[in-house]
């Protein structure tokens, strides 16, 4: 049990362009959900947690207006890199935690790269 | 800010060889979860430590909690090539987990 189901799981795309990422919870419901990003042999940084019904929680430092959280259900949460830039190229994973006793699942994370 | 630092930051060790990693965190933690990520994977979680002095084991894996709750320590007996993988420490801090820097650990056949 506890899958998180993230889409897709590469992607390229152009410089300028938007990117929607999704993750879906596919047997528990997820009332808030968390994005990372992770650059190469480095750790997870938190990004933003994901609330359901309501504004996103950004962390220190990142950008809302570039990276566009929604959670629109109690399944599914979208990470939308609007006007990509080669710098934003990172692997990208969302979590979410089935209960309060258990570890979070994470997505099997997204790899950006923008020519 | 918070901070959870682990070392080493890599580790190459020959099969049969043990392995161990700390995690140590700049505030008290609520509780800890370790997960071992594998290259080009996710990370996957492998246990949570609540307990001040916590003792837990996985097989050949034993995880320890410290007694001040900022620590915590992994340690792999007899390692074998399928341990291979980054391990990560994720603190509890008010709502908030933070994860620690990664150990990479390499096995040589």
């Amino acid at each position: 049990g506890a899958v998180v189901s993230q889409h897709p799981s590469r992607v390229i795309c152009k410089s300028g362009t938007s990117v929607k990422i999704e993750c879906r919870s596919l047997d528990f419901q997820a009332t808030t959900m968390f994005w990372y990003r992770q650059f190469p042999k480095q750790s997870l940084m938190l990004m933003a947690t994901s609330n359901e019904g309501s504004k996103a929680t950004y962390e220190q430092g990142v950008e809302k207006d570039k990276f566009l959280i929604n959670h629109a259900s109690l399944t599914l949460s979208t990470l939308t890199v609007t006007s990509a830039h080669p710098e934003d190229s990172s692997f990208y994973i969302c979590s979410a935690r089935a209960g309060t006793l258990r570890g979070y699942t994470f997505g099997s994370g997204t790899r950006l790269t923008v020519v | 800010g918070q901070q959870v630092m682990q070392i080493p930051q890599y580790q190459h060790v020959q099969e049969g060889e043990d392995f161990t990693t700390y995690c140590n965190s700049s505030t008290t933690l609520s509780n800890i979860q370790w997960y071992k990520q594998r290259p080009g994977g996710h990370p996957v979680f492998l246990i949570q430590l609540v307990k001040s002095g916590e003792v837990k084991k996985q097989k050949r894996l034993t995880f320890q909690f410290g007694e001040a709750k900022k620590n915590s320590s992994l340690h792999i007996t007899a390692t074998q090539t399928t341990d291979v993988g980054t391990y990560f420490c994720a603190g509890l801090t008010g709502n908030q987990f933070y994860f620690g820097t990664g150990t990479s650990l390499t096995v040589i056949p």
